[in-house]
């Protein structure tokens, strides 16, 4: 298997564009995860999902985000409109069910850049 | 949410030496795992380690679930081990709580 893939590497938007960004996990896992690096803010959860649906958004920042699983080989998730702030890397991770033991991969990151 | 702690922060160590890395949690936790996050950006599992110890190469890691803390060893180091390390604990919602990572610079 390639490992997570996420689309584009690289995203350079003016502020108020839509942005959408990709992930495609490995296959056969159950859970995809989407995280947000800032230098100010570290590692952050923003959604993840389960077998296709959404479990936990209690880390998206606000209604200009939103994510989506149509099925289980590809997730997106968007920001409408985009803000200066929301510059960051973004990171898809994927793990297999396990029980309770769940162990992610990581995608390389979207790095993300608003201006 | 789970408060993960990492120390030192920040290290700098020359090549060959050994280092240890701590990480603290603030709750039961069902599983804990170490990351590499390289300079360029990319993260890589290092061990999935919910209790005992574990090696692989010159790391190793060790997790004490019961008094809410992990260690990562790393001996010989290398320039290539330079980077950002995450300890990332995960709940029983299968949620992930990250730790703010320890730099470390390995210089030749």
């Amino acid at each position: 298997d390639a490992g997570v893939i996420q689309s584009p590497r690289h995203e350079v938007t003016e502020m108020g564009q839509e942005v959408t960004l990709r992930c495609k996990p490995i296959s056969g896992h159950d859970y995809l995860f989407w995280y947000r690096q800032t230098m100010m803010r570290g590692l952050e959860l923003l959604i993840y999902f389960n077998n296709n649906v959404p479990i936990d958004d209690s880390g998206m920042p606000e209604d200009r985000f939103s994510a989506k699983m149509p099925n289980a080989s590809f997730s997106t998730l968007k920001i409408q409109p985009s803000e200066p702030r929301d510059s960051a890397v973004y990171f898809c991770a994927s793990s297999p069910h396990e029980g309770y033991s769940p162990e992610a991969f990581f995608g390389q990151g979207t790095r993300l850049t608003v201006v | 949410g789970i408060q993960v702690e990492q120390s030192p922060p920040d290290l700098i160590l020359q090549e060959g030496a050994n280092s240890t890395l701590r990480c603290n949690f603030s709750d039961s936790v069902n599983n804990l795992q170490w990351f590499h996050q390289n300079p360029w950006g990319q993260l890589i599992n290092l061990f999935y380690i919910p209790s005992g110890t574990k090696q692989n190469g010159r790391l190793s890691a060790t997790t004490v679930a019961t008094e809410r803390y992990s260690l990562l060893y790393i001996s010989s180091s290398q320039t290539t081990d330079s980077g950002v390390y995450f300890c990332a604990v995960i709940n029983t919602g299968n949620q992930f709580y990250f730790g703010t990572g320890t730099s470390l610079t390995v210089i030749p």
